[in-house]
């Protein structure tokens, strides 16, 4: 299986705050990665596909970059309605995995 | 607009098959081309992929599960379900059946609300 190492496992941060979550794979997956935001008692919510391809209706100050092993989800300004837990995914081969999950909390 | 909506029992005893059905709304199972998905995660945790079927039948599982799991599908239902077999605490979690964006895609975003089981005697 390829495993997804997500970092940090927990963000401290403030509204108005540029947020960056890094996710690396043990193996190169080219752009099949998927980031999730996730709220307690929630199914997660697809925020990018594709590493970089915006779902439809999430906000612009969402966006996904990387390819190969190394990838980021970054909030532009965060606001009160992000503070959740994001995963991300691979979608390159099977097993299907995701990351550990990054929290993030109120500064 | 299609939705999922995941049913079964709450409480699995220990050694015993874990049964869920996943019923979907507002659209044919059958159209589109897609992979059906089930997903768990125990509390607290994070996300473990358990497998996925296809309206012809045709399944992908997580190997770490492979020995124990079928999943299948009745289109004349428009459901897919989940067994899992000899079932022990760490099968505790809330499971999710999912549907990928795409057709040829495994990026969810259609997912059902979650069903909480719990494995105890």
């Amino acid at each position: 299986d390829i495993q997804m190492t997500q970092s940090p496992s927990t963000l401290s941060a403030s509204v108005g705050d540029r947020v960056t979550i890094t996710c690396r794979a043990s193996q190169s997956i080219s752009s099949w990665l998927a980031w999730y935001q996730q709220k307690p008692g929630k199914a997660p919510k697809l925020l990018i596909y594709k590493a970089s391809s915006l779902e439809s209706g999430v906000p612009s100050r969402f966006s996904g970059s990387g390819s190969g092993t190394e990838f980021t989800l970054t909030i532009s300004s965060l606001q009160p309605d992000d503070f959740a837990t994001y995963y991300c995914q691979q979608y390159n081969s099977y097993a299907l995995t995701f990351g550990g999950g990054t929290k993030v909390e109120i500064k | 607009q299609v939705q999922l909506q995941e049913s079964g029992p709450g409480l699995v005893k220990p050694s015993q098959t874990l049964s869920l059905t996943c019923t979907v709304s507002g659209g044919s199972i059958s159209s589109g081309s897609y992979y059906w998905s089930w997903i768990r995660q125990p509390a607290g945790k994070g996300l473990e992929w358990i497998g996925r079927i296809y309206t012809s039948g045709s399944t992908n599982y997580n190997p770490s599960l492979k020995s124990r799991v079928t999943i299948s599908v009745d289109t004349s239902k428009n459901q897919f379900s989940l067994k899992l077999s000899s079932v022990t605490a760490a099968d505790t979690a809330v499971y999710y059946c999912a549907r990928p964006q795409l057709s040829g895609s495994d990026a969810f975003d259609i997912w059902g609300q979650g069903t909480m089981v719990t494995v105890s005697s």
